[in-house]
């Protein structure tokens, strides 16, 4: 079984400030782990993904996040906050020997002028 | 590309009416997810396919919901029939699936915004 867990349902960050956005999993095997956004009233949208290599994995807009085997974690990072980043983000896993991907609850983000 | 196309964007029905939802996923792209957002219960996948063949329902909450895939760009979801507790946004996904260690991205559509009265 696979699972992915978003501790914190909301996060408030000052404009200009660095950002986490947590998320931890389970797999049975090697996991394939991506980060979403949705703004209100879309879909969601692929920001980065990490397959296997460098644990820290660049992607859209200026997010990165770092994969760490060891606390299973694969937290969302941005070095700069900006106020239109206000959305919510979806962390996903797969396990490699499985198909389906498994959402996180989300946290919502909330970057304050 | 267009994106995937989902359609219709809002759906207001009365409890017992049949709903139909519409996906047209990106061409090239071999497998197609089903999802549904709820404020209580998130995002939970219903239904998948690959090369149009359903590979999981499990997901699938009741009998009164059923997907189909005819072909490789269009996809339905239907309810039947609709009840208020099925008031959600509805997400169809696609992705290109290569092989059983695919690891692409998977790309969503705007959503329906069902409302069942």
């Amino acid at each position: 079984a696979q699972s992915v867990a978003q501790p914190e349902d909301q996060v408030n960050v000052a404009e200009g400030n660095p950002l986490t956005v947590k998320c931890t999993y389970s797999v049975s095997g090697n996991p394939y782990l991506f980060w979403y956004v949705q703004y209100p009233n879309r879909g969601l949208q692929f920001l980065l993904k990490y397959i296997t290599g460098d644990n820290l994995v660049k992607g859209s807009y200026g997010f990165e996040a770092e994969f760490n085997k060891s606390q299973t974690s694969f937290h969302l990072k941005k070095p700069s906050a900006l106020v239109s980043d206000s959305a919510l983000y979806f962390c996903a896993v797969r396990d490699m020997g499985y198909q389906k991907v498994t959402f996180g609850t989300g946290t919502k983000l909330q970057v304050i002028p | 590309d267009a994106g995937v196309i989902q359609s219709p964007r809002h759906e207001v029905t009365e409890m017992g009416q049949e709903v139909t939802l519409r996906c047209k996923p990106i061409s090239g792209h071999n497998s197609l997810f089903w999802y549904r957002q709820t404020m209580m219960r998130g995002l939970e996948l219903l239904i998948y396919f690959n090369n149009n063949v359903p590979i999981d329902d499990s997901g699938m909450p009741e009998d009164r919901f059923s997907a189909k895939m005819p072909n490789a760009s269009f996809s339905t979801l239907k309810i039947q029939p609709s009840e208020p507790r099925d008031s959600a946004v509805y997400f169809c996904a696609s992705s290109l699936r290569a092989g059983i260690r695919s690891y692409n991205e998977q790309f969503f559509g705007p959503g329906t915004r069902l409302t069942v009265l």
